[in-house]
Parts: structure tokens; sequence; C-alpha cells
């Protein structure tokens, strides 16, 4: 069964310095991953997404992520922190045989000033 | 932002009243989906449909029922809604250009209260 595991329930990091919110996933096949973000009281907004090609993906908002086919990980990744990054952020891998993304518990990142 | 507009955002209603939240896209994806998302913040599967009249159940078991007549449409409805039901509601589509998957695409949500 695919699925994706988000191990940790908040990231805490000052702004300014480097984030890193983890991810690993578990399929058959070639995965295809997500990173979503959801602001207070909004739906989720797309990040970016792995489908093939290079491992380092480029995303919104200064966001990148790292495929890791070996260590089975797609974790999110920005240089320098901003306090408006503050959100909930949900990693997801499509389920291939049905179409559905699968999504992690997701994990909140506090940037403090 | 997304072409995908959910109504009501915020809704109270009594227990036993009728309910429909509606979700509509106007970018022509095929795909549309149903999410409840706790208050813990987890995102659980509803219902899914996969073009005009297709409509599945989703991961989780949903005392909701959705219907899919026409593709930018896809309302999910409660006949009796209970405080059990107060939750977050996102509504999602997502389309394939060529064999190219697409990202899905969410609408702000509509939160339900019940009581």
């Amino acid at each position: 069964a695919q699925s994706v595991a988000q191990p940790e329930d908040q990231v805490n990091v000052a702004e300014g310095n480097p984030l890193t919110v983890k991810c690993t996933y578990s399929v058959s096949g070639n995965p295809y991953l997500f990173w979503y973000v959801q602001y207070p009281n909004r739906g989720l907004q797309f990040l970016l997404k792995y489908i093939t090609g290079d491992n380092l993906v480029k995303g919104s908002y200064g966001f990148e992520a790292e495929f890791n086919k070996s260590q089975t990980s797609f974790h999110l990744k920005k240089p320098s922190a901003l306090v408006s990054d503050s959100a909930l952020y949900f990693c997801a891998v499509r389920d291939r045989s049905t179409d559905k993304l699968i999504f992690g518990t997701g994990t909140r990142l506090q940037v403090f000033p | 932002e997304a072409d995908i507009y959910q109504t009501p955002r915020y809704l109270v209603i009594g227990t036993g009243k009728k309910i429909t939240l509606e979700c509509s896209q106007t970018m022509g994806h095929d795909k549309m989906y149903w999410y409840q998302q706790d208050p813990g913040m987890e995102l659980h599967l509803i219902h899914y449909s996969y073009g005009v009249n297709s409509t599945e159940k989703g991961d989780l078991s949903s005392e909701s029922t959705v219907s899919r007549i026409r593709t930018e449409h896809f309302p999910l409805t409660l006949e009796s809604a209970r405080p059990s039901h107060t939750s977050q509601y996102l509504c999602a589509s997502s389309g394939t250009r060529g064999r190219v998957y697409n990202e899905q695409f969410f609408g702000p949500g509509t939160r339900l209260t019940v009581l």
C-alpha cells in the first residue's frame, strides 16, 4: 500500500535560519510526490511536485524539495525561513491505481522572529 | 489562487437539518474530491469523482452523499446533520494534460458546526 509519513508534528525555527520539514514515502514503482501548505482558515495550496527528472525540485515561495530514492524521502527545505512561512505543511503521494492523493498527517511549522 | 470555489465558508446549524455544501471549479477538471479535516489537522478523503455521473466513496466512511451532474459542480449533502459532523470540509479538483498527472487544486473550505 502507498503511504507517506511526516515524523514531526511540529518544527520550530528562528527567522533567517534554514528549515527542513521531513517526509518519507512507501510506494511501489516510481512515486509522484507533492507538498502543500495550509494557512489558517484556508484550503491547501500547492507548493511543488516531483514526477520525474531532477531530484531537486523548486517550488513556490522559495521552497524546494529533494527526492532521495535510496532513503525514500522527499524533505521540504528553504534556505532562510520567514515568519510568514508559519503554517501547516502536508506531504502527499499519488496512488497510481486510483489517482487519489494519500496525505501525511501534516507538520506545523512555527517560525519565530 | 486556483479557480475552485466553496460556499458557504462558515455554517452553523442545528441537529437534524439538511445541508448542502457547494463546490464549483472553472478549470474543466474531470476529477473532483471531498476531504474532511479533523481539528487535529489530518485530511480524510470522503468522496471522489472521475467525471460526470461518477461518484465513489473515499477512505473514511461518511454519512454524506455527493452528486456529479455537471463537470464543474460537485455538491456534498448531509440529510440530517449531527454534532459529529462538525468539521472542516475541503473540495479539490485535478485534471490531466495528455498523460501527465496534475496536482490537486483546493477550495478555501467550509467550516461546519452542528449544534
